[in-house]
């Protein structure tokens, strides 16, 4: 089955800085790669999603880039705000039958930005 | 409106005991997934229910039981309770690639 690697688990920017998150997959028929973010005691929500035929989307301060060949991909936040502080879930999702998709997930990255 | 609801939001009980958790969703999607978020805040698929048929069992135990009235709906039963069962429950929808989560059941076994 599929396999996420997901680093760093925790990261501490100041506020303004660059955050860059990591993540590995191992199957290569995953061909959909969302991020989630979770804040404290709330639902995971989708902040940005990537399909394995583009190699890079954009949404103002966030942007995510895929490589196929080396199955890797990040998640890159810019002028990170104190509100950016949360947990990070990277994903891999290969289609199964009919509509399902099976979200295999990353660890986690806990991102917390210094005011 | 709520697109993804579950309830109840809290659940605490004891070991040995059977307990249900619901979900329903108004966003017309065909398939519905539970997820099982641990302390450590792993998330890890357990079912997804595609059109009313069980279409991913993740290697859960089958005390777990999955049940879907209608599309709408996938509740989620646990049989003889035990204390590594707690953890918090997403359930999710999805119609294509996103997936919608609710706002999650925190079980605790005492």
């Amino acid at each position: 089955g599929e396999n996420v690697e997901q680093h760093p688990s925790t990261l501490s920017v100041q506020e303004g800085d660059s955050a860059v998150i990591k993540c590995t997959y191992s199957d290569s028929a995953s061909n959909y790669f969302p991020w989630y973010k979770q804040e404290l005691g709330k639902r995971p929500q989708l902040i940005i999603d990537i399909r394995s035929n583009v190699g890079e989307k954009k949404d103002q301060r966030i942007a995510v880039t895929l490589n196929k060949t080396a199955k890797h991909f990040s998640l890159h936040i810019t002028e990170t705000q104190p509100e950016d502080s949360a947990v990070y879930f990277c994903a891999a999702s290969t289609e199964t039958s009919g509509s399902a998709r099976q979200l295999t997930f990353g660890s986690g990255t806990q991102l917390t930005v210094l005011p | 409106d709520t697109a993804v609801s579950q309830t109840p939001k809290y659940l605490v009980t004891q070991m040995g005991n059977d307990k249900s958790i619901k979900c329903e969703q108004n966003l017309g999607h065909d398939t519905m997934y539970w997820y099982k978020q641990d302390s450590k805040k792993f998330l890890k698929i357990m079912f997804s229910y595609n059109n009313k048929e069980l279409i991913i069992n993740e290697t859960v135990p089958n005390r777990f039981s999955p049940k879907s009235p209608d599309k709408a709906h996938l509740n989620l039963h646990i049989n003889s309770l035990e204390l590594g069962d707690s953890a918090v429950y997403f359930c999710a929808s999805s119609q294509d690639h996103e997936q919608y989560f609710g706002p999650g059941t925190r079980l605790t076994v005492t």
